[in-house]
């Protein structure tokens, strides 16, 4: 396998569910990304962690939960959403640790699309 | 307060025809801008980067442009075809740990 993979590619909840997203590169990259995309409304960048290590989370709420055990997963747990939380969630890769970069190039999966009833 | 502007509405042109999308931002100062395509219900595709010491990018068929001073960048297929049909977005250096911010993206539609 290569790129980024996404599973699974569609979701359906209800609210008072327990559900988690998985996402897997096999690219070699230190640094992985979720973001969120709403109809209408540019890629929002929820989490980012870099040689497994969380370092940027942009206030998201405790319903999503990131975890990161190894620089080649990234898993998003989903606790109790909200029907407002129905989007596409992409993960994404990158090759470059730290503040500056020289491309910041992201490669991403094919998404998440999830449904909260 | 900071924006990346993209045409909301979608752009339709005929096949051979050259595409321009805009990208205009307020309250940046990328070092680099990137450009990337995406399909319905498919992740985005990295197409094209370029920095702000660079004017003008080109890579087969698709050229972007750079003006630091206008806050611009446009993008361009020339030749274009309805396999060129998809959203493309723009993506700047913001601030913060690799932070790429995006815009909403312009539908290319392109008629046979």
């Amino acid at each position: 396998e290569t790129g980024v993979t996404q599973t699974p590619r569609h979701l359906v909840m209800g609210m008072t569910n327990k559900k988690s997203l998985k996402c897997e590169q096999h690219l070699g990259h230190n640094a992985m990304y979720w973001y969120k995309q709403s109809a209408k409304k540019p890629l929002e960048l929820m989490f980012v962690y870099s040689l497994e290590e969380r370092v940027e989370n942009n206030s998201v709420p405790s319903r999503f939960s990131p975890e990161c055990p190894n620089s080649s997963h990234l898993f998003l747990h989903l606790h109790t959403l909200q029907p407002e939380d129905s989007a596409l969630y992409l993960c994404a890769s990158s090759q470059v640790v730290g503040a500056t970069s020289n491309t910041g190039e992201l490669f991403f999966g094919e998404g998440s699309r999830l449904t909260v009833l | 307060s900071q924006k990346i502007e993209q045409n909301s509405e979608a752009l339709n042109i005929q096949e051979g025809k050259t595409a321009t999308l805009t990208c205009n931002y307020t309250n940046y100062s990328p070092a680099y801008l990137q450009w990337y395509r995406q399909d319905p219900g498919r992740g985005p595709v990295f197409l094209l980067l370029i920095r702000e010491n660079e004017k003008e990018k080109r890579k087969e068929r698709l050229k972007v442009t750079f003006d630091t001073t206008l806050k611009q960048s446009l993008f361009h297929i020339t030749a274009s075809q309805p396999a060129d049909s998809a959203t493309y977005l723009c993506a700047l250096e913001g601030t913060g740990f690799q932070k790429l911010v995006f815009g909403t993206g312009t539908r290319l539609l392109v008629s046979p």
